[in-house]
C-alpha cells in the first residue's frame, strides 16, 4: 500500500492563482520529498524536507512539515502553464527506499 | 551528463514473450533503482541495488521478474515470461551517497519505458 496519500487528486486553477498540494503518511520518516512528473516523462526532484524542518523554499516552491500530523504540503505560487504536471510526495524511510504516493494533478489554465 | 537512460522507450510484445528493459545509471552514482507506474497501483519500488549488489528485492511481484547490474554502469530488468498484467511504464532511477548537499536521498530518473503486453 501506498505511503503517501495526496489530497486532492486534482487541481485545476488559473495562470498566476497560488496552488496547494497536501501530503500524509502513516510511519516515521527521515525526510519527505516532493517530485514532479510532466506527462510522458520521469519524475524529477522538486524539494526535500528533513524530519526536524518544519519549512522550506526554494524559489516559487514552499514545503511544510508537520510530522505530529504526519502531514506536508507543497505551495506553488504565482502559478505558470508551465507547471502543469503530476506532483508527489515520496517519504525516506531509511534503509535508501521512497514510497510514493498517487499524486496530484495539477491544471494550470492560461 | 546525459541523466539517467533507459531503452527502449516503448516496447509492445505478446503474452509469453520474454521482455528485457536497460537502464544506464548516472555515471558515478552507487544507486539504482527500478520502479513501475501504473494508474491502478501508482509507483511502486521494485528491486534496488548498492554498488551493483541487490539489496532490497521485495517488491519485486513474481519469480517471473528477474534484475541484474553487472557493473556500475548497466542494469536490466526481465520479465520472462510476459504477461497483460504487466503492462506499465517501468522506470529506473539512480542516486549517489557522496551527493554533498542531499547525500542519498535524492533519485534521479530516467524518462521510463512504456510496455504493453498483449
Amino acid at each position: 500500500s501506498q505511503q503517501g496519500e495526496e489530497d486532492p487528486q486534482a487541481l485545476s486553477i488559473q495562470e498566476g492563482e497560488n496552488a496547494t498540494m497536501n501530503c500524509s503518511y502513516k510511519t516515521s520518516i527521515n525526510n519527505l520529498q516532493w517530485y514532479r512528473q510532466n506527462s510522458g516523462r520521469g519524475l524529477v526532484h522538486l524539494i526535500l524536507i528533513r524530519s526536524n524542518e518544519r519549512e522550506k523554499h526554494s524559489g516559487r516552491l514552499r514545503v511544510t512539515l508537520d510530522t505530529s500530523k504526519k502531514s506536508s504540503s507543497l505551495l506553488i505560487t504565482a502559478s505558470r502553464a508551465a507547471d502543469t504536471a503530476s506532483y508527489f510526495c515520496a517519504t525516506d524511510q531509511g534503509a535508501q527506499k521512497l514510497v510514493f504516493g498517487q499524486g496530484t494533478r495539477l491544471t494550470i489554465n492560461p | 551528463d546525459a541523466g539517467v537512460i533507459q531503452s527502449p522507450r516503448h516496447e509492445v510484445t505478446e503474452m509469453g514473450q520474454e521482455v528485457t528493459l536497460r537502464c544506464k545509471p548516472i555515471s558515478g552514482h552507487d544507486y539504482l533503482f527500478w520502479y513501475r507506474q501504473t494508474m491502478m497501483r501508482g509507483l511502486e519500488l521494485l528491486i534496488y541495488f548498492n554498488n551493483n549488489v541487490p539489496i532490497d528485492d521485495s517488491g519485486m511481484p513474481e519469480d517471473r521478474f528477474s534484475a541484474k547490474m553487472p557493473n556500475a554502469s548497466f542494469s536490466t530488468l526481465k520479465i520472462q515470461p510476459s504477461e497483460p498484467r504487466d503492462s506499465a511504464v517501468y522506470f529506473c532511477a539512480s542516486s549517489s551517497s557522496r551527493d554533498r548537499v542531499s547525500r542519498r536521498e535524492t533519485q534521479y530518473f530516467g524518462p521510463g519505458t512504456r510496455l504493453l503486453v498483449l
